[in-house]
């Protein structure tokens, strides 16, 4: 199993491009979520799905769009990107319930110009 | 406005020590309460875990310590090595059923373990 899958690795952008970060999970988790990681915040989620097709927004999620068309996939979009998203991204997954342990990516740093 | 507070942000301890992390809810519905392991580049990975029920949980080197009323928990690292050396976060939920786990989590705790 690969489990959690992100790319890119990395990403500069300049103020107002769009861009989307690619996550991929091969463990047929129904849950998935983004969260994003700045210093001295933790991480905070910006957007959850619970399974194909139904999304739903988290603390942060102003200035960026999910989609779920299939249970692997999960990307996340930047509409117009802002220096405000320089941030590391990370997407997670897991089975539906509380207590399930969710499985973090390798993060996408992204820098926005 | 931060729903879990952690502390310290840093901590220096000599191998063989202990080091102690500690946080602090408000959310009085959460009822899970996880420590995630980060490594520099790498992804969180869970640690250890521990539900309300219970005041403490011991995993090989790694205690947490939980006090409900105080709405505080604690994560213990006893005998600290080298390689323990990482981003200590501690997180907190709900659960709601078919709603997934949606963590809240502290700012993070930089542990260094000098040889």
């Amino acid at each position: 199993n690969a489990g959690v899958t992100q790319t890119p690795k990395f990403q500069v952008l300049k103020t107002g491009q769009s861009m989307t970060l690619q996550c991929a999970q091969d463990m047929n988790h129904e849950y998935m979520s983004w969260y994003r990681q700045d210093p001295g915040m933790g991480l905070r989620l910006i957007h959850y799905s619970v399974g194909a097709g139904i999304t739903d927004q988290g603390e942060v999620p102003n200035g960026y769009n999910v989609s779920r068309s299939t249970t692997e996939d999960f990307p996340l979009r930047l509409l117009s990107a802002a220096p405000s998203q320089t941030s590391v991204y990370f997407c997670a997954s897991s089975y539906l319930g509380g207590y399930n342990e969710q499985f973090f990516g390798p993060g996408t740093r992204l820098t926005v110009l | 406005q931060q729903q879990v507070k952690q502390s310290p942000q840093s901590l220096i301890v000599q191998k063989g020590g202990i080091s102690i992390i500690n946080c602090a809810y408000e959310n009085t519905a959460f009822d899970y309460f996880p420590w995630y392991q980060q490594f520099p580049g790498k992804g969180p990975a869970l640690l250890i875990a521990i539900r309300p029920d219970v005041s403490e949980k011991k995993e090989g080197r790694f205690t947490i310590s939980f006090n409900k009323s105080a709405k505080q928990f604690s994560l213990h690292i006893m005998d600290s090595q080298p390689g323990d050396s990482a981003t200590y976060f501690c997180a907190a939920s709900r659960e709601i059923k078919a709603a997934g786990n949606k963590l809240t989590f502290g700012g993070g705790t930089r542990v260094l373990v000098k040889p």
